[in-house]
């Protein structure tokens, strides 16, 4: 069965700083991993896709990596904002549709 | 709308009525979700649509509850005879084909039962 974990649970930085958010997966056959971001009371908004097949994706100031052998993802965010406060979860595609992690709470103090 | 619309925005409910939820997915998405969100729990996968018919109901946390599709397009997921533990927020999200496009969500429902 597969299982994400994210790591931190939750971290806050100042204004400025550049960040990296950690996502692990246990089972490495799976089609894509999906970063999310969620603000409270909200739905979920996609912020990048990594297909099994690529490396990295990268979406102005965000930059997601895969490493699908040793089963890791990490969304790089630069110059930290506080607008970037905000949930951040991974999810990967397998053999159902999403499994996601529990999440890292980003709050960036301006 | 361009988004997934999702309604109520919140329902409460005494425990023991049946509730129903909908969801409007983006007009041309094929593939359609329904997720739940609770505290301590995180995102658990429900049921998936592929136009009208369910490929994928493990998630379904036991027999009160259900969904349909229809027109393949607006979702509903029925839960009868509500307990307490059902109380959460219900996402639901859709996308162009399934596995490798984009899951877009709305904003959920979320769902009180006293």
């Amino acid at each position: 069965k597969q299982e994400v974990t994210q790591i931190p649970a939750a971290l806050s930085v100042p204004e400025g700083e550049n960040l990296v958010l950690n996502c692990s997966f246990t089972d490495s056959a799976i089609y894509n991993l999906q970063w999310f971001r969620q603000d409270p009371g909200k739905g979920l908004t996609s912020l990048l896709l990594i297909q099994s097949s690529q490396r990295e994706q990268t979406s102005g100031r965000l930059n997601a990596s895969l490493d699908k052998s040793s089963g890791r993802s990490t969304l790089y965010i630069a110059a930290s904002q506080p607008g970037d406060s905000a949930t951040y979860l991974c999810a990967v595609s397998g053999n159902t549709p999403l499994v996601f992690g529990k999440g890292t709470r980003l709050s960036v103090i301006a | 709308g361009a988004g997934v619309s999702q309604s109520p925005s919140n329902k409460v409910t005494e425990k023991g009525k049946d509730v129903e939820l909908r969801c409007d997915p983006i007009s041309g998405h094929t593939a359609l979700y329904w997720y739940r969100q609770s505290l301590g729990q995180g995102l658990e996968f429900l049921i998936y649509f592929q136009g009208n018919s369910a490929p994928d109901k493990s998630g379904l946390p036991s027999d009160r509850f259900s969904a349909e599709r229809t027109g393949g397009s607006v979702s509903t997921l029925t839960i009868q005879r509500t307990q307490q533990e059902d109380s959460a927020v219900y996402l639901c999200a859709s996308s162009l084909a399934t596995r490798n496009q984009p899951q877009h969500f709305g904003d959920g429902t979320r769902l009180s039962i006293l």
